[in-house]
């Protein structure tokens, strides 16, 4: 069946500092979701990526489809500590109607 | 809008007990889903409900059912807890729009403890 791996499981940034955490799929997506869930919180949406070699920026988060839609990856700027959390990636296959399948996370941790 | 709603938000059962988490959506939602959150697993689908009336399996459904009650209500249910089954549970919903795209918008947990 359809695998989403992600990686790094856990990234420590020093504030100020820049990061990526990269989404692979087993199989060709239809779309692929980002979403960010605060520590104690839950999943919230932050972006949705449809069309190959798309990309996408939100201030300081930029977000990337491959060229064969089977990876993402998401790329944070000068790090605040509003950024810490857990950076899900969710994908969809054309099979899969509402059903993602998430990567296991990527959790941030901020150094002031 | 209070968007996707569940209660309890903690739980603690014994082995062997029952109960059903429910959930609740205002947004007109046609679909619903049910997850469970353990550490280092991501979120993995337990049942979803594609519209009103319809539900299916997902990732890991054993030891749990679901009811779509109507279109705002999605409940699940563990007849018969288990160790296991300690985990995080998240509600979502979401509504298809046009190009495929879609958004889903998750409740607030329910932490569940099973002794």
């Amino acid at each position: 069946g359809q695998q989403v791996m992600q990686i790094p499981q856990y990234q420590h940034v020093q504030e100020g500092e820049d990061f990526t955490t990269y989404c692979n799929s087993s199989t060709t997506l239809s779309n692929i979701q980002w979403y960010k869930q605060r520590p104690g919180g839950h999943p919230v949406f932050l972006i949705q990526l449809v069309k190959s070699g798309e990309v996408k920026k939100q201030k300081r988060l930029t977000f990337q489809f491959g060229e064969a839609k089977k990876n993402s990856s998401l790329h944070i700027t000068a790090t605040q500590t509003t950024d810490v959390g857990t950076y899900f990636c969710a994908g969809l296959t054309t099979d899969s109607w509402g059903k993602l399948q998430f990567g296991a996370g990527t959790q941030v941790v901020v150094t002031p | 809008n209070a968007g996707v709603t569940q209660t309890p938000k903690f739980q603690v059962l014994k082995t062997g007990q029952s109960m059903t988490l429910q959930c609740a959506q205002d947004m007109n939602h046609n679909s619903m889903y049910w997850y469970r959150q353990d550490p280092g697993m991501g979120l993995r689908l337990i049942y979803y409900s594609a519209s009103e009336g319809t539900t299916d399996k997902g990732e890991v459904p054993n030891g749990y059912n679901v009811s779509r009650l109507n279109k705002r209500e999605f409940s699940l249910r563990l007849e018969s807890a288990a160790p296991s089954q300690t985990s995080v549970y998240f509600c979502a919903s979401s509504s298809r729009l046009a190009g495929g795209r879609e958004t889903q918008y998750f409740g607030p947990g329910t932490r569940l403890l099973v002794l």
